[in-house]
Formats: C-alpha cells, sequence, structure tokens
C-alpha cells in the first residue's frame, strides 16, 4: 500500500524568506502526486500535481514542485514567502490504477514570521 | 460553477443521534469521494462514487456510516448512532469530466462539514 511522510509537523519562515515543504511516498510504481494547501477551517485547495513528463511542475500561487524519484521525494518549494501563505500543506499520493483514494501526509503546518 | 458545496458546514449533535451531511460535487463531474479528517492529521479516504455506482468503501467505514449518490448528482453521507470519536470534518472531492481520461483525475475539495458529537 502507498504511504507518504511529511517530516515536518511545523516549520516557521520569515515573510520574504525561501521555502521548502519535505515530502517523501511509498509506491511501487509511478506515483501520482498531489500538494493541497488547507487553510484553518477550511478545504483543500490544489496548489500542483504531478503525473508524468517534466520533473519540476510550476503551481499556483508562485509554488513549484520537484519529482526526484531516485529519493521518492515530491518536495514543494517557493523562493518568497508571504504572510498569507501561511496555512498547513498536504502532500498526497494517488491510488494505483482501478483505485480512486488518495494517501494523504500528515500536513506541515506554516507559519509565518514578519 | 463555483466548486464543490458542502451542507452543513458546522454540525453539533448529541451521543446516539443520527446525523446526515450533503455534497453537491462540481456539475460536469462524474466522480465523488468522502474524506474523514480529524485534528492533526490528513484526510482519510472513506468512499468513492462513479455516476450512482459506489465503487469502493475503506474500512474506516463502519456499519454506522451510509453514503449514496441515487441520481448520480449529488451525495449524502449519514452516520447512524453517533459516537464521541466520530467528530472530525467530513470532507467531499469530486473530479473526472465524463468521457475523459480516468488515470490522471484531479479531485477538488469543498469546504467540510465540521461534526461535534457531546
Amino acid at each position: 500500500a502507498q504511504s507518504v511522510t511529511q517530516p515536518d509537523i511545523h516549520i516557521t519562515v520569515s515573510e520574504g524568506a525561501s521555502l521548502e515543504l519535505r515530502c517523501n511516498y511509498s509506491y511501487g510504481a509511478t506515483p501520482y502526486l498531489f500538494w493541497y494547501v488547507q487553510s484553518p477551517g477550511q478545504g483543500l485547495q490544489l496548489l500542483l500535481k504531478y503525473f508524468s513528463g517534466d520533473t519540476l511542475v510550476q503551481g499556483i500561487k508562485g509554488f513549484e514542485a520537484e519529482f526526484k524519484r531516485s529519493q521518492s521525494s515530491f518536495n514543494l518549494r517557493k523562493p518568497s514567502v508571504h504572510w498569507s501563505d501561511a496555512a498547513e500543506y498536504f502532500c498526497a499520493v494517488g491510488a494505483p490504477p482501478g483505485r480512486r483514494a488518495l494517501t494523504f501526509g500528515s500536513g506541515t503546518r506554516l507559519q509565518v514570521q514578519p | 460553477d463555483t466548486g464543490v458545496s458542502q451542507d452543513p458546514r458546522h454540525k453539533i449533535t448529541k451521543r446516539g443521534q443520527n446525523v446526515t451531511f450533503r455534497c453537491d460535487p462540481i456539475s460536469e463531474h462524474n466522480r465523488l469521494y468522502w474524506y474523514r479528517q480529524t485534528l492533526g492529521q490528513g484526510p482519510e479516504f472513506l468512499t468513492y462514487f462513479q455516476n450512482e455506482a459506489q465503487l469502493e468503501k475503506s474500512r474506516l467505514l463502519s456499519d454506522r456510516f451510509s453514503a449514496e449518490r441515487p441520481k448520480g448528482s449529488f451525495s449524502t453521507l449519514e452516520i447512524q448512532r453517533t459516537e464521541q470519536g466520530d467528530s472530525a470534518m467530513y470532507l467531499c472531492a469530486s473530479s473526472g469530466l465524463a468521457g475523459g481520461p480516468s488515470s490522471t483525475d484531479t479531485q477538488y475539495f469543498g469546504p467540510g462539514t465540521r461534526l461535534t458529537v457531546l
């Protein structure tokens, strides 16, 4: 069965600083990978996704992520963080063909200092 | 279309009562999913519909839980005899354009229904 690990429960960065959120997955074949963001009390908003092709994917709000098969990682990056980026970030892996469930990591809470 | 909607947004109930939640997916989507999210955790898959057919259920979906999607549009999730452990955020998502490739589905989530069982 697939699994996702987000090693950092909580990260604090200063506004304007760069950001990298880590995501490691376990899956036997080529994974479908997603990053979602959740503001307090809200649903999940899709930031970006990887299905195949170019391993560096661009998303909304200036985020990007890089798929590294050799490291089983799909880390999320942003060159300059804004105060409005404070939220919880979830990495997810798509299910094998025939199943539709996404498997999520436990999330990383991002705090942005002024 | 304004996305996936869920009703109610918040529900407080007493242990032992039944509750029902509704999800309206993005209108052109034919797949609908339910997830549960407890505090400090990522969402966990409960069940999935393609049109009106319920194709997959998680082991998390006990006998007290039932989900329907009678006309392949909106869906309801009912919890009978609620327990305090059912307190969570219940998220609905939809995906899949009819006739489109299923292997690259992207799920779009609603705002969730927060259930508190006293």
